[in-house]
């Protein structure tokens, strides 16, 4: 079976650019969360959907973040402007309620 | 006071022994709870569900108790390949936030 497929997996980019992350949840899943994981700040959850629609986004740290899942199968976070404190890893996961979250390999995001 | 907490560590313990990870949640509310696993500079899995009763899985004992509201993860015989951070997490029954992971426990087996 295919997992959460994620990309890209690395990103190497300069600040101020506009950075897309792209997010497959597994099929038949309705819940899909990015999540963003640095060092010191650990796994922080940024913003969750259920059935395609966002229901909490109370961890989006600012309005350059911005996310969307126009259908079941296929998600985006972007960051515009970036800046290099939004390094990290930034993960997408998705599940069926009430069931454990399954990952995807995330993608590395490295602002210069 | 965080939602999940749990020991940082870094615990070094040598291959075969026996180590234990505790972690305490905030919301007597919490309704399940997991133990994810995370090698260095990979994703986070799914170790085991933790269950009211205890469960076992090979080497692997979760434990709850509600009372006093903490999880713990028991493992025995452990080995090299054991070594990675553990997350302890906690769904809240109609939650808003969903799950809420740990900071994690950093585990290294040394040979």
């Amino acid at each position: 079976d295919a997992g959460v497929i994620q990309s890209p997996r690395h990103e190497v980019t300069e600040m101020g650019q506009e950075v897309t992350l792209r997010c497959k949840p597994i099929s038949g899943h309705n819940s899909l969360f990015w999540y963003r994981q640095t060092m010191m700040r650990g796994l922080e959850l940024l913003i969750y959907f259920n059935n395609n629609v966002p229901i909490d986004d109370s961890g989006m740290p600012e309005d350059r973040f911005s996310a969307k899942m126009p259908n079941a199968s296929f998600s985006t976070l972007k960051i515009q402007p970036s800046e290099p404190r939004d390094s990290a890893v930034y993960f997408c996961a998705s599940r069926i309620t009430m069931s454990p979250q399954h990952f995807g390999d995330g993608t590395r995001l490295s602002i210069l | 006071r965080k939602e999940v907490e749990q020991d940082p560590g870094p615990f070094n313990v040598p291959e075969g022994a026996t180590v234990a990870f505790n972690c305490t949640y905030s919301n007597s509310a919490s309704q399940s709870f997991f133990w994810y696993r995370q090698d260095c500079r990979k994703e986070p899995k799914l170790l085991m569900s933790v269950y009211s009763s205890g469960n076992e899985d090979g080497r692997f004992t979760a434990q709850l108790n509600r009372a006093s509201q903490y999880i713990s993860l028991l493992i025995r015989d452990s080995k090299l390949s054991d070594s990675a951070t553990y997350l302890c997490v906690v769904n809240l029954q109609g939650s808003a936030r969903q799950l809420t992971f740990g900071s994690g426990t950093q585990l290294t087996v040394l040979p």
